[in-house]
């Protein structure tokens, strides 16, 4: 079992609407969660971060998470074709020890 | 937030040659750098945890010998990728988590370094 997964997508997505990204990991002991941007050829950038059950808004974007279902996920509101790029959702592990987590991303592609 | 430089972005080299990539943090101080390897269409792997002024800390089947680390001062880790093959080809990237905060802050992350090994 993965201990992070996505799907892979192409979630495609018109401009203007609500793109909805989700994430699912393995482990319960999770205490932070990442959502990184990845435009292609590029290194990944920090969208959201998100340690408490429920729901953290940044501009358009929102992160949701739900501890008991093992569950996060993304929702990019009034999508632009700038958002297009791959979508990586990252989870750490209690303690000081434990490492970060990537799952393989989910590609969102904003059509016009 | 924290800015992480990484240089050079790409690199192309011949088949037993090595090459150095460089990783520094600008503006503050990271005692903690993190190296990931990242195949097309792949997810961001963790190679190594490179510690400042002591070992870096492998994952399971990442070859320390091939794969050298050094974190010799707060703002600096290198990764080499000694007699380098085709199948090293991949793209590096290296990070650092924001200064000043808890262990479960965010990672930030150089623009990474595409290796081509031909």
């Amino acid at each position: 079992q993965k201990e992070v997964e996505q799907n892979s997508g192409p979630l495609s997505v018109p401009e203007g609407a609500i793109a909805s990204l989700n994430c699912t990991y393995s482990d319960r002991g999770s205490q932070s969660f990442f959502w990184y941007r990845q435009y292609s050829g590029k290194s990944p950038e920090l969208i959201m971060s998100i340690y408490s059950n429920g729901d953290k808004e940044d501009g358009r974007f929102t992160a949701q998470l739900n501890k008991a279902s093992q569950y996060v996920s993304l929702l990019i509101r009034d999508s632009q074709p700038s958002d297009s790029a791959t979508y990586l959702c990252a989870v750490k592990g209690a303690g000081t020890a434990s490492k970060l987590t990537f799952g393989t991303g989910t590609r969102l592609q904003v059509t016009l | 937030g924290a800015v992480v430089s990484q240089h050079p972005s790409r690199v192309i080299c011949k088949s037993g040659t090595s090459v150095k990539i460089e990783c520094r943090s600008l503006d503050f101080q990271a005692t903690t750098m993190f190296w990931y390897r990242q195949f097309p269409k792949k997810s961001l792997m963790l190679m190594a945890t490179s510690n400042e002024g002591s070992k870096a800390t492998y994952e399971q089947g990442v070859e320390k010998d091939k794969f050298l680390i050094n974190h010799a001062s707060l703002t600096l880790s290198t990764l080499t990728v000694t007699s380098a093959h085709p199948e090293d080809s991949s793209f590096y990237i290296c990070s650092a988590r924001d200064p000043g905060k808890t262990y479960n802050s965010p990672l930030h992350f150089g623009n990474g370094t595409r290796l081509t090994v031909t």
